[in-house]
């Protein structure tokens, strides 16, 4: 059974703090998607991840692919209040639909 | 241009009704997905179109679900006889293609849901 998990799934952390959320998977992937979600709004893309060793930036977040160990993280540095949000992963096993993670609900406090 | 619009935003319906959420995606997507976020829950998936090839229903969670899609266009999820563990958000996306490339990637792009309460 394929599945997609994300550690933590809860985070309440300092401004200015660095973390780093997980994402497991389970099977092959033809790519590693990061999303954004603000309460009661809808999903926004931030990174697609492509091959093993990608690295994407924008602002404050970094993510990366690690496609042997079926990993991928998505580093927060300095953070801001503005970046509280709960962030999911997907991936897409090969020949198969988009498969997300539970999410990861993220409460940064000033 | 505009994004993936789905509506109404929230409905509110009693045990037992019939309801159909509709969903307006990007224009030129071949892709659809319907998706459903329980309160604080990660998304599930429903049901995929892609062209005119018959629908991938493995997610639909039980025969009070359906799904239609008129060519590349809108599509409405019905949802017959609600029950209370209906209630969720709706969520629609749609992509260039569902295909799955060796090259290039179909990012989905989201609508901002349909919140559905069953009393």
């Amino acid at each position: 059974e394929l599945k997609v998990e994300q550690n933590p799934l809860f985070l309440s952390m300092q401004e200015g703090k660095n973390y780093t959320i997980y994402c497991n998977y389970s099977t092959t992937s033809d790519r590693l998607y990061w999303y954004r979600q603000d309460p009661g709004k809808s999903l926004e893309s931030l990174f697609v991840l492509l091959s093993n060793g990608a690295v994407k930036q924008e602002g404050r977040l970094m993510a990366s692919l690690d496609t042997k160990a079926r990993l991928s993280t998505l580093h927060i540095t300095a953070a801001v209040h503005d970046l509280s949000a709960t962030y999911f992963c997907a991936v897409v096993p090969s020949g198969d639909k988009i498969i997300f993670g539970k999410g990861t609900r993220l409460h940064i406090l000033p | 241009g505009a994004g993936v619009s789905q509506s109404p935003s929230n409905k509110v319906t009693e045990k037992g009704k019939d309801v159909e959420l509709r969903c307006d995606p990007i224009s030129g997507h071949t892709a659809l997905y319907w998706y459903r976020q329980r309160l604080g829950q990660g998304l599930e998936f429903l049901i995929y179109f892609q062209g005119n090839s018959a629908p991938d229903k493995s997610g639909l969670p039980s025969d009070r679900f359906s799904a239609e899609r008129t060519g590349e266009s809108v599509s409405t999820l019905t949802i017959q006889r609600t029950q209370q563990e209906d209630s969720a958000v709706y969520l629609c996306a749609s992509s260039l293609s569902g295909e799955i490339l060796i090259q290039g990637y179909n990012e989905q792009f989201f609508g901002p849901g349909t919140r559905l309460t069953v009393l």
